[in-house]
């Protein structure tokens, strides 16, 4: 079956930094993506990793391991708008006409940022 | 880039009524279309998949003449409560497939839409 697996909740102070792990296990891979949800909010979009590696936007980093089915989103320099939720979505390779695109998501977790 | 819009953003309702909810992608064209719904403090639900032309597919356990989906052009989905209750009080959010420059397509999510039904 799919899987993902993300811690449910990390606390750190702010100006620290967090890494939030995710592990999947999903029939196939085309992609893995992470999401910030503020509490009332819709999800934003804010990384997504193909290959394996690391990719760096700002104060956010991903990074990808596909033989470990590993990812992590690194947080720098927290701040306390940082403070939502996370997820972490999967996007499953060999598509059929009804699952083109459909994402696994993780449960998210709960970054709390503190002074 | 990859702006997507919903309306309305807050509706309540009595319980029977019919609410539609629109989901627009505004700078680009998205042949499909997701719809989710999240009670408060749980993770997205998956509703069903938009495709551009032709049925949704809806997920296990989601009734499809309860919650009609409709996706006529590669701009708009819409989703339809029909005789809502209560239960189906929610925050209800669409999201809209946008392929990058190497293929892979990325979701893209609207504002959401509480539903809140009296």
């Amino acid at each position: 079956g799919q899987n993902i697996d993300q811690p449910t909740e990390m606390t750190a102070t702010e100006g620290a930094i967090v890494q939030i792990n995710c592990t999947y296990q999903t029939s196939g891979f085309n992609g893995l993506f992470w999401y910030q949800q503020h509490a009332g909010e819709a999800p934003t979009f804010l990384s997504y990793n193909v290959l394996d590696g690391l990719e760096e936007k700002g104060r956010f980093s991903s990074f990808l391991s596909r033989s470990k089915g590993y990812s992590y989103l690194l947080l720098k320099e927290l701040q306390m708008k940082d403070s939502a939720s996370y997820l972490c979505a999967v996007s499953p390779s060999a598509p059929t006409t009804d699952s083109w695109g459909k994402f696994q998501f993780g449960a998210g977790t709960q970054v709390v940022v503190t002074p | 880039g990859a702006v997507v819009s919903q309306h309305p953003s807050r509706v309540i309702c009595k319980s029977g009524t019919s609410v539609k909810i629109e989901c627009r992608s505004l700078d680009f064209q998205a042949t499909t279309m997701f719809w989710y719904r999240q009670f408060p403090k749980q993770s997205l639900m998956l509703m069903a998949t938009s495709n551009e032309g032709s049925k949704a597919t809806y997920e296990q356990g989601v009734e499809k003449d309860k919650f009609l989906i409709n996706h006529a052009s590669l701009t708009l989905s819409t989703l339809t409560v029909t005789s809502a209750h209560p239960e189906d009080s929610s925050f209800y959010i669409c999201s809209a497939s946008r392929p990058d420059t190497s293929g892979t397509d990325t979701q893209y999510f609207g504002p959401g839409t509480r539903l809140t039904v009296l």
